[in-house]
């Protein structure tokens, strides 16, 4: 079964409105990635978070690690139509040795 | 610089016909990962590499799928005989470490099998 889950599966909203998917781990990770794939295209690398509580910003889009580095969210502020896509978080789970996994990925779809 | 290579980039062959699909790596980068992508299972890693060695095939489905790296620069999946339920969008990645570092994917093979 999948080890790290993504909420929502879907997301629709309407061009301006915000967008936030979150990324849950039951165990401990040591670092989450987030990648975008486009409609028709491959996963590209947006972002890593490796401390605990971590923040990071990419122009309207803001990344968040879990204080207990379980969990991560995405948020996009005033969503655009170029933000359609997929969007996955992948983590390194810290046990068991290294077990590097792909969330199922939050669909978005922007309306104009 | 160039990315990931991959070919072919769509494939249509018969049910019990062999496939392979090929990727290069960027340049110095040890990690090379085969994944595959449906709309039921999400992306799921098949295979890993590190420095050409297989470290971790448990993700292939079944032995009809294989996976070879004969150098730093060439990678091969392949599928004998191949089913209509290995119909998906195959991946190649690769990077510069396991985990740590960004997985810079290629354009994928979308195989039909029919």
């Amino acid at each position: 079964g999948q080890q790290v889950m993504q909420i929502p599966q879907y997301q629709h909203v309407q061009e301006g409105e915000d967008f936030t998917t979150y990324c849950n781990s039951s165990t401990t990770l040591s670092n989450i990635q987030w990648y975008k794939q486009r409609p028709g295209g491959h996963p590209v690398f947006l972002i890593q978070l490796v401390k605990s509580g971590e923040v990071k910003k990419q122009k309207r889009l803001t990344f968040q690690f879990g204080e207990a580095k379980k969990n991560s969210s995405l948020h996009i502020t005033a969503t655009q139509t170029t933000d359609v896509g997929t969007y996955f978080c992948a983590g390194l789970r810290a046990i068991y040795g290294q077990n590097f996994v792909f969330g199922p990925g939050t669909r978005l779809s922007v309306l104009p | 610089d160039a990315g990931v290579i991959q070919s072919p980039r769509h494939e249509v062959t018969e049910m019990g016909q062999e496939v392979t699909l090929r990727c290069k790596p960027i340049s110095g980068h040890d990690y090379l990962f085969w994944y595959r992508q449906t709309m039921m299972r999400g992306l799921e890693l098949l295979i890993y590499f590190n420095n050409n060695v297989p470290i971790d095939d448990s993700g292939m489905p079944e032995d009809r799928f294989s996976a070879k790296m004969p150098n730093a620069s060439f990678s091969t999946l392949k599928i004998q005989p191949s089913e209509p339920r290995d119909s998906a969008v195959y991946f190649c990645a690769s990077s510069r470490g396991y985990s740590n570092q960004p997985q810079h994917f290629g354009d994928g093979t979308r195989l039909s099998i029919l």
